[in-house]
């Protein structure tokens, strides 16, 4: 299955916004609302934040939002805090395959 | 609360068999669609298998195929990963997950997740 194509790494100070791109193809983000992005610390299980492209499940902060561009879904962090430092993964639905796909993974890091 | 608890997990030489568990509560396994993800060491996510909340629907990632089979007990309410005819690898942390009502509904909620290392 092929993968979505995220930058390895972004950064922002407290306070900032920042955005990680989540880019694929009008097989899975371009034609499909199920992108989700989960937000996992080291050593432990993933957590769901955006669903159907810009969702927040109940309890997932406001300060994080999703949307989508033709092939490329985004999540947005606003007003960065410390405890957004983590690596975020997004997914979507592909219609090349049985399986969904998930992204390589962004590593965000608070300065 | 929902809660899922994985079990199984350890060392393994290639070739050799493990089964993992994933004791669900807090739901009833029967209503969602129950997904296996897989993290190797310093590596991204990766989905390994799914299985629909009846069981008669599954779907495998292609490096599994033939050597995986995930299974569910909707009476324990519990879901089941064999696998066989292991390689160095499928070592990684494996999660169950809980989806929703359609295989492509987001994974809302995660086990802790369980180790699983393939050497000799």
């Amino acid at each position: 299955q092929s993968a979505l194509t995220q930058p390895a790494s972004v950064s922002g100070s407290p306070g900032q916004s920042i955005t990680i791109s989540c880019t694929g193809t009008s097989s899975d983000v371009g034609n499909y609302n199920y992108v989700s992005w989960y937000q996992q610390y080291p050593g432990k299980a993933p957590k769901l934040m955006i669903y159907d492209v810009s969702n927040r499940p109940s309890g997932v902060s406001n300060r994080f939002s999703g949307s989508k561009s033709g092939n490329t879904a985004s999540l947005t962090i606003s007003g960065l805090q410390a405890e957004d430092e983590a690596d975020y993964y997004c997914t979507s639905y592909t219609s090349t395959s049985t399986l969904g796909v998930f992204g390589g993974g962004t590593k965000l890091t608070v300065l | 609360e929902v809660q899922m608890v994985e079990s199984g997990g350890g060392s393994v030489q290639p070739g050799g068999s493990l089964r993992l568990s994933c004791a669900a509560s807090g739901f009833t396994l029967s209503s969602y669609w129950m997904h296996w993800v897989r993290q190797a060491p310093g590596k991204g996510l990766v989905w390994v298998a799914r299985i629909n909340g009846g069981g008669s629907s599954t779907t495998y990632a292609d490096p599994v195929k033939g050597r995986f089979t995930i299974s569910r007990d909707n009476a324990k309410n519990t879901l089941y990963l064999q696998m066989s005819s292991l390689r160095t690898e499928d070592t990684a942390v494996y999660y169950c997950a809980r989806g929703g009502g359609y295989s492509y509904d987001p994974m809302e909620y995660w086990g802790q997740g369980t180790l699983v290392t393939v050497s000799s």
